[in-house]
């Protein structure tokens, strides 16, 4: 099993619905973060969090919300739709000195 | 905040020669450079690491090196071979344990052709 596992892999949605991307680890990890990726623009940081009390705002914040929900889990919310939020997101647990971090396979969310 | 320049963005070589992709950095304060390998359809994994009191480091086929003046580093992959073919990021922080964020490049696509 994965040690990063992200659902749903891929979603299509429409215009202005409200989707959730979920996110949970076995790692023992603290730190959970949530990135987007499109094409030529690399890994973008949305939101990220670095225990159960702790939420912090990324580089692209707007538009989404976060909520850990326990160490283990760390889900992204997209409370209304656009278009312009299609794009790959990957959810990564971060821990210990290393400075590793560790990430899911990736959620694929289309917005039509 | 950081920003984090890398070249190429796309990459052919013959398998068996040298690939070498080049970053840029910012911020002086940056003090920890990782390499992501990302294959097809799969999350970044970690590749290779450095930290800025090391000028190089070396794992097999790969190395990384790092000049604090310039703010560059470079991930270097010897003897190339197909399963190599990825998309390659860099990324610098100014410390993973002060909370610091991971700014990431934009991404080399590397083909190796056999």
């Amino acid at each position: 099993d994965a040690d990063v596992t992200q659902t749903p892999r891929n979603r299509i949605t429409k215009t202005g619905k409200r989707i959730m991307l979920e996110c949970s680890q076995t790692k023992g990890h603290d730190r959970m973060y949530w990135y987007r990726q499109d094409p030529g623009l690399g890994l973008q940081l949305i939101y990220y969090s670095f225990d159960v009390k702790d939420i912090n705002k990324g580089e692209i914040s707007d538009g989404y919300s976060v909520s850990r929900q326990a160490q283990a889990k760390f889900s992204l919310s997209l409370e209304s739709a656009i278009p312009n939020q299609t794009a790959l997101y990957f959810c990564a647990t971060g821990g210990g000195m290393a400075g590793e971090l560790f990430f899911g396979e990736g959620s694929r969310l289309t917005v039509l | 905040g950081e920003n984090v320049e890398q070249h190429p963005s796309t990459l052919s070589v013959q398998e068996g020669d040298s690939a070498v992709i080049k970053c840029t950095y910012s911020d002086s304060a940056s003090n920890y450079f990782p390499w992501y390998k990302q294959e097809l359809g799969k999350g970044p994994q970690l590749i290779i690491d450095i930290r800025s009191n090391v000028g190089e480091k070396k794992d097999q086929r790969i190395a990384v090196t790092l000049n604090k003046t310039a703010k560059h580093f470079s991930l270097h992959i010897t003897e190339t071979q197909p399963e190599d073919s990825a998309v390659y990021f860099c990324a610098a922080s100014k410390g993973f344990n002060t909370g610091n964020q991971f700014y990431f490049g934009t991404g080399t696509s590397l083909t190796v052709i056999p």
